[in-house]
């Protein structure tokens, strides 16, 4: 168990420019969630699967981000034409399965957008 | 909309006192976590208790739910400079499950040596 890795650690883009966010799970994981934290903030939900499959999209999120988990691994999250206020640490987080909290963490991805 | 409510905001005590934080919402739930976060890093599960539960132990930490009151405290007995981070209260909402944990926006925590 290596844990939750989320790559890169930290994303410097300029405003308009598309990021790439990527999530490796703990490998017998079933679920796997996005959040967003601002500073001084709890984590807000973005979105979640159940292996390949996304189950739910917070209403709050604009459609320029998508997520993916192509084979029920690893995740991607992506931001297109970003904004300066999308700046913020995106975590994400797997469980075994909705019977079987807790949530485990990665190190998040740290977005500033100038 | 967050539902849960961190209290206090800030805390700072010295080392070796006792923390306690009080987390309440507003819907039922099934159950209720506490999590640790140390700046810059991602949130670290400390323990989880259900709603048929009133009380958990795990090491220094003690959690206690009241349901009647929709609240929750975490205590931290002995505290080291170690403990200071960020502390989060997340509920999960009873209802038929998508499990999404409902977040509080989190009580940092200062221990001074």
């Amino acid at each position: 168990d290596t844990g939750v890795s989320q790559n890169p650690r930290h994303k410097i883009t300029k405003r308009g420019q598309n990021v790439t966010f990527r999530c490796d799970p703990i490998s017998e994981h079933n679920r796997l969630y996005w959040y967003r934290q601002t500073l001084g903030q709890g984590p807000e939900f973005l979105t979640y699967f159940q292996n390949e499959a996304q189950l739910e999209k917070s209403r709050l999120l604009s459609d320029r981000f998508s997520a993916e988990r192509p084979k029920g691994s690893f995740s991607t999250l992506e931001i297109q034409r970003t904004e300066q206020g999308d700046s913020a640490m995106y975590l994400c987080a797997s469980s075994l399965d909705d019977r079987n909290p807790p949530l485990h963490f990665g190190n998040g991805t740290r977005l500033t957008v100038t | 909309s967050q539902q849960g409510e961190e209290d206090p905001q800030a805390l700072s005590i010295q080392e070796g006192e006792n923390a306690t934080m009080n987390c309440s919402y507003k819907t039922s739930i099934n159950n209720l976590q506490w999590y640790r976060q140390n700046s810059g890093r991602g949130l670290v599960h400390l323990i989880l208790i259900r709603s048929n539960e009133r009380e958990k132990h795990s090491g220094r930490l003690r959690v206690t739910l009241d349901t009647s009151k929709k609240s929750s405290s975490l205590l931290i007995t002995a505290s080291r400079a170690a403990d200071t981070a960020s502390y989060f209260c997340a509920t999960e909402l009873a209802r038929d499950s998508n499990y999404q944990l409902i977040w509080g926006a989190g009580t940092k925590l200062i221990i001074k040596p």
